[in-house]
């Protein structure tokens, strides 16, 4: 099945600072690619998504990259906020878009520093 | 609309007990599913269901039945709790491929395990 690692496990970055977060996937099947953010005691709430066909997306401040070749993507936050600090998951699904499932990686706590 | 609902919000059980999780979204939502979440791990889907009537496995099944006997309801079964079942436990769901793949969540279950 899929495999999904996520790196770092924790990145710390100064308030108006970038943050890139980094996964790799193991099928080449995988078709979509979700990230989640997560605060603490609160649900996983989807912030950016992208497709297989489509090499980057942007919404203002956060943007995603894929790379099918390497079988990779990435999560960039520019211009960090101190509500930025969650914990964020990237996940893949092979099938009809993530609708039947998605594997996540283990998840970024991430930390801005004021 | 109330989104994706879950009881109860935590839950102690005794080694071999039995209970329900329950799951419920009002928005007409084709694809459900049910993923626990512990420390460091992520998030590893359990089961899933793409319509009434119709559920599958996921990564990590055993120790759980689901049934799908309704477009709205999607209940978890713990048929003889374990320890290694204690987990936050979310439910969510997603209108269909072609339409939008965005997964939402619920609040959670806290299950604890004695």
């Amino acid at each position: 099945g899929e495999n999904v690692e996520q790196h770092p496990s924790t990145l710390s970055v100064q308030e108006g600072d970038s943050a890139v977060i980094k996964c790799t996937y193991s099928d080449s099947a995988s078709n979509y690619f979700p990230w989640y953010k997560q605060e603490l005691g609160k649900r996983p709430q989807l912030i950016i998504d992208i497709r297989s066909n489509v090499g980057e997306k942007k919404d203002q401040r956060i943007a995603v990259t894929l790379n099918k070749t390497a079988k990779h993507f990435s999560l960039h936050i520019t211009e960090t906020q101190p509500e930025d600090s969650a914990v964020y998951f990237c996940a893949a699904s092979t099938l009809r878009g993530g609708a039947d499932g998605l594997t996540f990686g283990k998840g970024t706590h991430l930390i801005i520093q004021p | 609309n109330a989104g994706v609902t879950q009881t109860p919000k935590f839950q102690v059980l005794k080694t071999g007990q039995s209970m329900t999780l329950q799951c419920a979204q009002d928005m007409n939502h084709e694809y459900m599913s049910w993923y626990r979440q512990d420390p460091g791990m992520g998030l590893r889907l359990i089961h899933y269901s793409v319509g009434a009537g119709i559920t599958d496995q996921g990564e990590v099944p055993n120790g759980y039945n689901v049934s799908r006997s309704t477009t709205e309801d999607f209940p978890l079964r713990l048929l003889s709790a374990a320890p290694s079942q204690t987990s936050v436990y979310f439910c969510a769901s997603s209108p269909g491929a072609g339409i939008t793949d965005t997964q939402y969540f619920g609040p959670g279950t806290r299950l604890t395990v004695l």
